[in-house]
């Protein structure tokens, strides 16, 4: 089935030791999302990809980068984890076109990986 | 500045029963609004969608509602059944825009 994988789905890291997390699709899809998500609030956009074109969100820290080699992968990088940055963070894909029959640009959430700071 | 509003962070119904889920919004080039549903330590899965265009979506137990001069949508579950308890989130998108703003979401738990 055609779907998106992030790994890990659990992280541990030290404070300000570098983590990358990473994710991956099968459905070719133009555009990658990477959400942050901490506990009884909004998925958060941190930033996305159209093809190869990188776009930040205006409030997202520096401390959080993003490299996508090709189609396939995206990844997630944390240059100095803080005890704030613990968090659900839920990479996605979607079209640019909304089609009739699918109803939503495809977005495909990956199951997240719930990344921990100590 | 919430730009996508689900009020109630939870609601308890009987199996059976019908499960209403509010949500309200304040962008007025929202055209496009969707549902997720998310099990713990899974991503959201899209579960309905609504363009600005219709007032009313329907999909099996699911149906839709919008009211654009309200700025509300609801989401209604008929009959409610205990796998329906999850994390419900309310999205939306605007013109060509594909990005999505979500909701907090709201805790549905489905009481056998």
């Amino acid at each position: 089935d055609a779907m998106v994988i992030q790994n890990p789905r659990y992280q541990v890291t030290q404070f300000g030791k570098p983590v990358t997390l990473s994710c991956s699709q099968t459905l070719n899809h133009n555009v990658m999302y990477w959400y942050q998500q901490k506990s009884s609030q909004a998925p958060k956009l941190l930033f996305h990809y159209y093809d190869k074109d990188f776009n930040n969100e205006a409030d997202t820290p520096d401390n959080f980068q993003s490299r996508r080699p090709n189609t396939s992968f995206c990844f997630l990088d944390i240059r100095s984890p803080g005890l704030g940055d613990a968090a659900m963070y839920l990479c996605a894909t979607s079209t640019l076109i909304m089609s009739a029959g699918q109803g939503n640009y495809g977005y495909t959430f990956g199951s997240g990986t719930r990344l921990t700071v100590v | 500045d919430q730009q996508v509003k689900q009020n109630s962070p939870s609601l308890s119904v009987q199996e059976g029963r019908i499960s209403i889920l509010n949500c309200d919004y304040t962008n007025s080039m929202f055209d496009y609004f969707l549902w997720y549903k998310k099990y713990p330590a899974e991503g959201p899965t899209f579960l309905i969608s609504i363009s600005s265009i219709k007032d009313k979506n329907e999909d099996g137990r699911f149906t839709v509602f919008l009211n654009k001069s309200a700025k509300h949508l609801s989401l209604h579950i008929v009959p409610s059944q205990p796998g329906d308890s999850a994390v419900y989130f309310c999205a939306a998108s605007g013109g060509s825009n594909y990005k999505l703003t979500f909701g907090k979401g709201t805790l549905l738990t489905v009481n056998p």
